[in-house]
């Protein structure tokens, strides 16, 4: 079955280091989404990529879809004490109708 | 204020024993899910729901069961059959099921002793 796996499973980093985070799937998307996931909190969403090649920008977090839109990263600039939590991408096959969450990567920002 | 609400927020039972837990959407969203989340762990779809009265087992079904009688509820039973119930578990819903983004309740923590 589909399969959407995240590297690093855990970063650590001091705060204004930068951080990017790596999504690669089993087969190509139609889409991805990211979605950022507080300790002890729920999974919030950020953004979707839907163009191969594609990137946005929230601020600080770029994110970026690949060519062949089998992969895509968050990468964040000068990371805050806020950017702590888990990042999650999910992706969707176009003949298929769920939802695929990959592993996810845990951040953690020293001050 | 439009949300999704899961209740209670911690619960505890007793091995053997049933366990509903309740979710509810205002968002006016066709589609449900339930995830299970695991210490560590990324989302595991347990069942989905595009519509009412209709719903999908998705990667992880054994052991659970939902209803979609209603737009807005999609309850989850946790049975006695599942092996490994204790867990962290998320409702969803999106507008439809395509390629709407989530929209998450603050979950609910399941221990099972």
């Amino acid at each position: 079955g589909q399969q959407v796996m995240q590297i690093p499973q855990y970063q650590h980093v001091q705060e204004g280091e930068d951080f990017t985070t790596y999504c690669n799937s089993s087969t190509t998307l139609s889409n991805i989404q990211w979605y950022k996931q507080r300790p002890g909190g729920h999974p919030v969403f950020l953004i979707q990529l839907v163009k191969s090649g594609e990137v946005k920008k929230q601020k600080r977090l770029t994110f970026q879809f690949g060519e062949a839109k089998k992969n895509s990263s968050l990468h964040i600039t000068a990371t805050q004490t806020t950017d702590v939590g888990t990042y999650f991408c999910a992706g969707k096959t176009s003949g298929f109708q769920k939802l695929v969450f990959g592993t996810g990567t845990r951040l953690l920002v020293s001050p | 204020d439009g949300g999704i609400t899961q209740s209670p927020k911690y619960l505890f039972r007793k091995e053997g024993q049933n366990v509903t837990l309740s979710c509810e959407q205002n968002l006016n969203h066709d589609a449900m899910y339930w995830y299970r989340q695991d210490p560590g762990q990324g989302l595991r779809l347990i069942y989905y729901s595009q519509i009412v009265n209709d719903f999908q087992k998705g990667d992880i079904a054994e052991g659970y069961s939902v209803s979609r009688e209603k737009k807005e509820s999609f309850p989850l039973t946790v049975t006695s059959a599942q092996k490994n119930p204790t867990a962290f578990y998320l409702c969803a819903s999106s507008l439809r099921q395509t390629t709407y983004e989530q929209y998450f309740g603050p979950g609910t923590r399941l221990t099972v002793t």
